[in-house]
């Protein structure tokens, strides 16, 4: 069965700071990863994605995550948040055959003005 | 092309009652998915559907929890008898028709908030 595990459940920040959200999944076969967020009181939205080919994946609003295969990680950067960044982020995880994602239970991040 | 919509967004019953959520999927999209966020956690899986078939159901509960994809109109989740624990936020997705191995994308809906008094 598949796992997904975030290390960090709250991560507060102050503007500018550097961010970086760690993500480890447990699935032997071939996945493709994700990473959303969710604003307060919004739906979840994509940030990124990974499918196959270059493993440094480039998302929406200066966000990127890097996929390494022989740590089962996928871990989400950013070089510098903004307040508006504030909010839940979830790694997922799904096999390669159409069906469920697993999530992570989420990292609520607060960035401080 | 609109998303995928749930209504309603918060629905309020009160214990034995019965919560029916709906979820219509994005036009062309006929993968469904449905999961459960309760407060302080993440989304758990609880159902895939295609048109009036049940795919995999292993994240539902045994008991007073169904779901249903008819060939017409949007996916049901039907919760019956409801208890102050199915108290959470119930999320659809869709994803189109697969090809051979390629994984579609799910897209969400806004979620309906059950609260059970």
């Amino acid at each position: 069965a598949q796992s997904v595990s975030q290390h960090n459940h709250h991560v507060i920040l102050s503007e500018a700071a550097s961010l970086e959200l760690g993500c480890n999944y447990s699935y032997g076969g071939t996945v493709n990863l994700f990473w959303y967020v969710q604003y307060p009181g919004q739906h979840l939205q994509l940030l990124l994605k990974y499918f196959s080919g270059d493993p440094l994946v480039k998302g929406i609003k200066g966000f990127e995550a890097e996929f390494i295969k022989s740590k089962f990680s996928f871990n989400l950067r950013k070089p510098s948040v903004q307040w508006s960044d504030t909010a839940e982020y979830f790694c997922a995880v799904a096999n390669t055959n159409a069906g469920k994602s697993t999530f992570g239970d989420g990292t609520t991040l607060t960035v401080k003005p | 092309n609109a998303g995928v919509m749930q209504n309603p967004r918060h629905l309020v019953r009160r214990r034995g009652q019965e919560a029916r959520l709906r979820c219509s999927p994005m036009k062309g999209h006929s993968h469904v998915y449905w999961y459960r966020q309760l407060p302080e956690e993440g989304l758990k899986f609880m159902v895939y559907l295609q048109k009036e078939n049940i795919i995999d159901e292993s994240g539902m509960p045994k008991e007073r929890f169904s779901a249903e994809f008819p060939k017409e109109g949007p996916s049901i989740l039907r919760i019956q008898q409801v208890v102050r624990g199915d108290s959470a936020a119930y999320f659809c997705a869709s994803s189109p028709l697969t090809s051979g191995s390629s994984y579609n994308e799910q897209f969400f809906g806004p979620g309906t908030r059950l609260t059970v008094l």
